[in-house]
């Protein structure tokens, strides 16, 4: 069945770089049938999108992160990255991986379980 | 950027009751809306996509309805595995965003 698994530190000082290693299993990240997203979710606050890539390797970022964040993709290891520059307290959450499905109304079908991460010297 | 806001952001019901949640966009969506159920401690669950297309194996309690800028999620008969917080979610923009969510109790 298809598996994703979010992994990295859980503690960043702050004004150093987060990054976050996602690994999909059961599904294959080369499909053109699927795009893969990053989301996060600050303690008792809403869903935060953060950005996506498709298979093409094009990317689309939140605008109030997109100065900060980078996602890729490496199809060797089937493995999905995100990067944060400069974080600050503010980027404290917990940090989930999602397939998205293209179609004619594109969802998230599949969630890992999340990587909490704090922002703290 | 398209704006989601929820109402209620919370509310409290028994068990067997029937539950509305409105979604509402800051511009019209089409019927480009997914409804997702975060239970405590796990993550989201997609519920209903494209605003009423139930996901596989969702129970048919489950509904979702509306287009242009008004949506609702209704559960026809609330049972305690629903507790948790509801989030709709537009796909109509590139930049996807998510509403603010509605906490269901009992």
């Amino acid at each position: 069945q298809v598996q994703l698994q979010e992994s990295g530190p859980g503690l960043v000082k702050p004004s150093q770089s987060l990054s976050l290693i996602c690994t999909v299993s059961g599904s294959s990240i080369t499909s053109g049938t699927y795009f893969w997203t990053w989301i996060r979710q600050s303690a008792g606050k809403g869903l935060e999108w953060i950005g996506h890539i498709y298979v093409s390797g094009n990317t689309i970022y939140n605008p109030s992160l997109k100065s900060r964040v980078n996602i890729s993709v490496d199809t060797s290891k089937g493995q999905l990255s995100l990067k944060v520059a400069s974080v600050t307290a503010a980027d404290t959450a917990v940090y989930y991986c999602a397939r998205g499905l293209l179609g004619v109304f594109t969802h998230f079908d599949y969630w890992g379980q999340g990587a909490p991460v704090t922002v703290s010297s | 950027d398209i704006q989601m806001t929820q109402s209620p952001s919370s509310l409290s019901a028994s068990v067997g009751d029937r539950v509305t949640i409105t979604c509402r966009a800051s511009q019209n969506i089409f019927t480009y809306l997914n409804w997702y159920h975060q239970q405590p401690g796990k993550a989201p669950k997609l519920l209903i996509y494209g605003t009423s297309n139930l996901q596989n194996g969702v129970p048919a309690r489950f509904g979702g309805g509306g287009s242009g800028t008004d949506f609702t999620l209704t559960i026809s008969s609330l049972q305690p595995e629903d507790i948790g917080t509801y989030y709709c979610q537009q796909s109509h923009s590139t930049v996807l965003s998510f509403g603010s969510g509605t906490k269901v109790e009992i």
